[in-house]
């Protein structure tokens, strides 16, 4: 199994620009998410999704939309990129509360994108 | 709502000598707790967590922590640092009640020096 995988690695994106990562799973998971790391700040709750064709906000959702049209994938969309999201993006899934192991999270590598 | 505190931003321990990362936690109701390593340029990988049951709780890698609940404290141990195990560790709590609002510390670094 390749886990969780997570396309681009690096993104280098002018402000205005639009782009979309692309987040994998093979684990048939029910539960995805997507996050961004910053110094100092921890990992922080973008959007996430509780299955195929459901999604729902986080913490920080604002300038991020998503969508999970096919089970295995969630994809996460900047519309008009900005210098404030440069960071890096961090996608997870989980199994249901009845299957083992379920709790932990499973995380993908992570999307270095820098927005200038 | 939940949150967690990592008081340390860094940790520095030698070779073979024991070593803990700290971590306190605010959350109503009972806690679901988590400990995850992350290696450079590496997404986050599970270590352990408490769910219910013995306050001990044992991990990959030899690590382990304890459950304090009058102290609101879940702190990562290992008895003999190892080189290998310099990385970033991140706490994280989510309510029993709550599926997704998982929440991480800002994360330590923990350098084990030869």
């Amino acid at each position: 199994n390749a886990g969780v995988t997570q396309t681009p690695k690096f993104r280098v994106l002018k402000t205005g620009q639009s782009m979309t990562l692309l987040c994998a799973q093979d684990m048939n998971h029910e539960y995805m998410y997507w996050y961004r790391q910053d110094p100092g700040m921890g990992l922080r709750l973008i959007h996430y999704s509780v299955g195929e064709g459901t999604t729902a906000k986080g913490e920080v959702p604002d300038g991020y939309n998503v969508s999970r049209l096919k089970k295995q994938n969630f994809l996460l969309g900047l519309e008009s990129a900005a210098p404030s999201q440069t960071s890096v993006y961090f996608c997870a899934s989980r199994g249901l509360a009845g299957e083992r192991p379920s709790y932990e999270q499973y995380f993908g590598p992570g999307t270095r994108l820098t927005v200038t | 709502a939940q949150s967690v505190a990592q008081p340390e931003d860094q940790v520095n321990v030698a070779e073979g000598n024991p070593l803990t990362v700290k971590c306190t936690y605010s959350v109503s109701g009972n806690p679901y707790l988590f400990w995850y390593v992350q290696y450079p340029n590496r997404g986050l990988q599970f270590l352990l967590k408490y769910i219910t049951g013995d306050n001990l709780v044992k991990g990959s890698y030899g690590f382990e922590a304890e459950f304090n609940k009058s102290q609101t404290s879940f702190h990562l141990k290992k008895p003999s640092a190892l080189v290998s195990d310099s990385a970033l560790y991140f706490c994280a709590v989510r309510a029993l009640y709550n599926n997704n609002d998982m929440r991480f510390g800002a994360g330590t670094r923990l350098t084990v020096k030869p």
